[in-house]
């Protein structure tokens, strides 16, 4: 079968490093991307890795290793308005994505 | 600033009813895409198209079908309500995306729907 997985729930406070783990098992691999969702709203698109390595986007960075199907999301300097799920999903396909069953963070005061 | 809408924030349906969700994207997307959302499960894909006419199934299609007309336009039906299928349901659209490249996908606002 395909799977993701992913912590269901994950707690740091204002201003630390949290790491957000995705593993995967797909008949495909087109690439891991992650996905922001904040309560009531719409997914919105944060980083893509389709090569191994680090990938940067301000506060934000994403990590792949395809050998060990896994790979992170990193948020920096955390901020309240990071409390959102954070979703992983992989391109099985040209066109199929598949999502992880998202990681719920919490930014404490 | 690219858009994708739904027709229906929230939607309260009976069993047995037919339900039609509509979703329009102004990007000149080739693919589009339905996922439903509840809690713990993430999203999972119902159906997806990559062209006008065509139509794949996702890995949850039993209960649904679609339409797609029109590029802009990709249509999510329910032949016969039921209240298992009482979710969240999110359109999504993106350019398509090949082996080293990505093209991120735009989801719409969702719908909740409620089958009585």
């Amino acid at each position: 079968g395909q799977s993701l997985e992913q912590p269901s729930e994950v707690t740091a406070v204002e201003g630390a490093i949290v790491q957000i783990n995705c593993t995967y098992q797909t008949s495909g691999f087109y690439g891991l991307s992650w996905y922001q969702q904040h309560d009531g709203g719409a997914p919105t698109f944060l980083s893509y890795n389709g090569l191994d390595g680090l990938e940067e986007t301000g506060r934000f960075s994403s990590f792949l290793s395809r050998s060990d199907s896994y790979g992170y999301l990193l948020l920096q300097e955390l901020q309240m308005k990071d409390s959102a799920s954070y979703f992983c999903a992989v391109g099985s396909g040209t066109y199929k994505y598949i999502f992880g069953t998202g990681t719920r963070l919490k930014v404490l005061a | 600033d690219v858009k994708v809408t739904q027709s229906s924030r929230y939607l309260v349906k009976r069993t047995g009813e037919k339900v039609f969700l509509e979703c329009v994207q102004d990007m000149d997307h080739e693919n589009m895409f339905w996922y439903r959302q509840d809690p713990g499960l993430g999203l999972r894909l119902i159906y997806f198209s990559y062209d006008v006419k065509m139509k794949e199934k996702g890995d949850i299609p039993e209960g649904y079908s679609v339409s797609r007309e029109k590029k802009e336009r990709f249509s999510l039906i329910l032949e016969s309500a039921s209240t298992n299928q009482t979710s969240m349901y999110l359109c999504a659209s993106s350019s398509p995306s090949f082996r080293g490249s990505y093209n991120e996908q735009f989801f719409g606002p969702g719908t909740r729907l409620t089958v009585l």
